[in-house]
């Protein structure tokens, strides 16, 4: 098992609503990167955080959004949920320019009814 | 944009056969290839791993192998075991150096047969 933690475990959440999911990085690590992983599917890319700045964004919309604070801690912040974004949502930390290997937390499974 | 290929979708074997999954890659700066394991509602878990200086790669019964020039590296299983039972994941770093971002295949369910 990694150090990584993430919370909550599930949510349930209706359209339109907002959600936060939050990830605590491995103990040395300074970079957490956020992936969404749909049903079926490998886990896509969303952003990452590094030095509590948005270091690189996938292919998401504006409504997804990011925090890191000081202690490499972070948020993804989702607004005006839809259907489709129903997944599990990963956080993996890592350390930037040192090595490309992830940590990866348990996930959020997030549903939109 | 990057963009990572994996193949086949579902790998069916008899247990004690060998399996091998294959992926493509597009950005010729990705310079690390990582294979995860995933288990049904669980993470992604790092089986094994290889970087861009060297061609292959084995723990115990799980190897991989990478051709840079092709832009494609495998996964090889052998002695399947029930437990290897899985959905496999591989995926290949995004841009030069150690940026610590990952595009990833569209996975491979594998049944091992007992």
């Amino acid at each position: 098992e990694t150090g990584v933690t993430q919370s909550p475990t599930h949510l349930i959440k209706t359209r339109g609503q907002q959600v936060t999911l939050r990830c605590s990085s491995q103990s040395g690590h300074n970079t957490v990167s956020w992936y969404q992983q749909a049903l079926g599917q490998g886990p896509q890319f969303i952003f990452q955080y590094y030095r509590e700045e948005e270091n690189g964004r996938g292919n998401f919309p504006p409504r997804f959004s990011g925090l890191q604070f000081p202690n490499y801690s972070s948020e993804l912040n989702v607004n005006a949920l839809e259907l489709d974004d129903s997944a599990l949502y990963l956080c993996a930390s890592s350390v930037l320019h040192e090595d490309n290997e992830q940590y990866f937390g348990p996930g959020t499974r997030l549903t939109v009814t | 944009g990057e963009n990572v290929e994996q193949h086949p979708s579902t790998l069916s074997v008899q247990e004690g056969d060998s399996a091998v999954i294959k992926c493509t890659y597009s950005d010729s700066a990705s310079n690390y290839f990582p294979w995860y394991k995933q288990e049904l509602g669980k993470r992604p878990q790092l089986i094994i791993d290889i970087r861009s200086n060297v061609g292959e790669k084995k723990d115990q019964r799980i190897a991989v192998t990478l051709n840079k020039t092709a832009k494609h590296f495998s996964l090889h299983i052998t002695e399947t075991q029930p437990e290897d039972s899985a959905v496999y994941f591989c995926a290949a770093s995004v841009g030069s150096g150690n940026t610590g971002k990952l595009i990833f295949g569209q996975g491979t369910t594998l049944q091992v047969k007992p």
